[in-house]
């Protein structure tokens, strides 16, 4: 089975802190997304990377940055927090770029600045 | 455009009633169409999936028929039980150099004994 966990299911955060939240996949899978899902909106995507070092802009990537240093790993990082950065963050996995492969999801991440 | 609309909920259904949770998509073309669930707690997981027109996705009960003549994706269940209650997604793929997915807002599903 793909297992992608994330490293906090809750996590509270002042307003100008800098944040990372980290997943981990354990499936070798070369693609790695980062989500933020709010109520009425969604899924809307961050950041997408499709290899080891390699990164690709999604819809909404202001205030957001993105590394991923080894394969397994992704972090998303959040430079200095905002409030209107609060909701629930999920990141994804998937094996290959190809809408034939599924997207495999962790548990997700709240995330409160406040 | 490229959009995803889905009715919003929240859905409260009785046990062993039928249930639908209407999608519709705007797009170009003929984009694979998708059905995730989220069950409280977790992460989203592929429910089912119809990659051209006339294909129906079924999974768990579930089923959807790929209608390009009304660019819908409707999920219906013959009779729902408690342990379906989560929040479904409607999505579509899009094509770019990374084939991304378009989520619609998404349906919350509560099921009463």
């Amino acid at each position: 089975d793909v297992k992608v966990t994330q490293s906090s299911r809750y996590l509270v955060k002042r307003t100008g802190e800098k944040v990372f939240l980290e997943c981990v996949q354990d499936m070798d899978h070369e693609n790695m997304f980062w989500y933020r899902q709010d109520p009425g909106l969604g899924l809307r995507l961050i950041y997408f990377s499709y290899d080891v070092k390699m990164k690709e802009k999604g819809d909404i990537p202001e205030g957001y940055s993105v590394s991923r240093e080894k394969k397994e790993r992704f972090s998303l990082i959040l430079e200095s927090a905002s409030t209107n950065q609060t909701s629930m963050y999920l990141c994804a996995s998937r094996q290959g770029t190809g809408i034939t492969y599924e997207q495999y999801f962790g548990p997700g991440t709240r995330l409160t600045v406040t | 455009g490229n959009s995803v609309t889905q009715m919003e909920g929240p859905v409260t259904l009785s046990e062993e009633a039928f249930l639908t949770i209407n999608c519709t998509y705007t797009a170009t073309g003929y984009p694979s169409l998708f059905w995730y669930v989220q069950y409280p707690g977790e992460g989203l997981q592929l429910l089912l999936k119809a990659t051209k027109a006339d294909d129906k996705g079924s999974n768990k009960g579930f089923e959807a028929t790929y209608r390009k003549e009304t660019t819908s994706f409707h999920l219906e269940k013959g009779s729902v039980q408690v342990s379906d209650s989560a929040v479904y997604f409607c999505a579509r793929e899009m094509k770019t150099s990374y084939d991304k997915v378009i989520f619609g807002p998404g349906t919350s599903l509560s099921v009463i004994p």
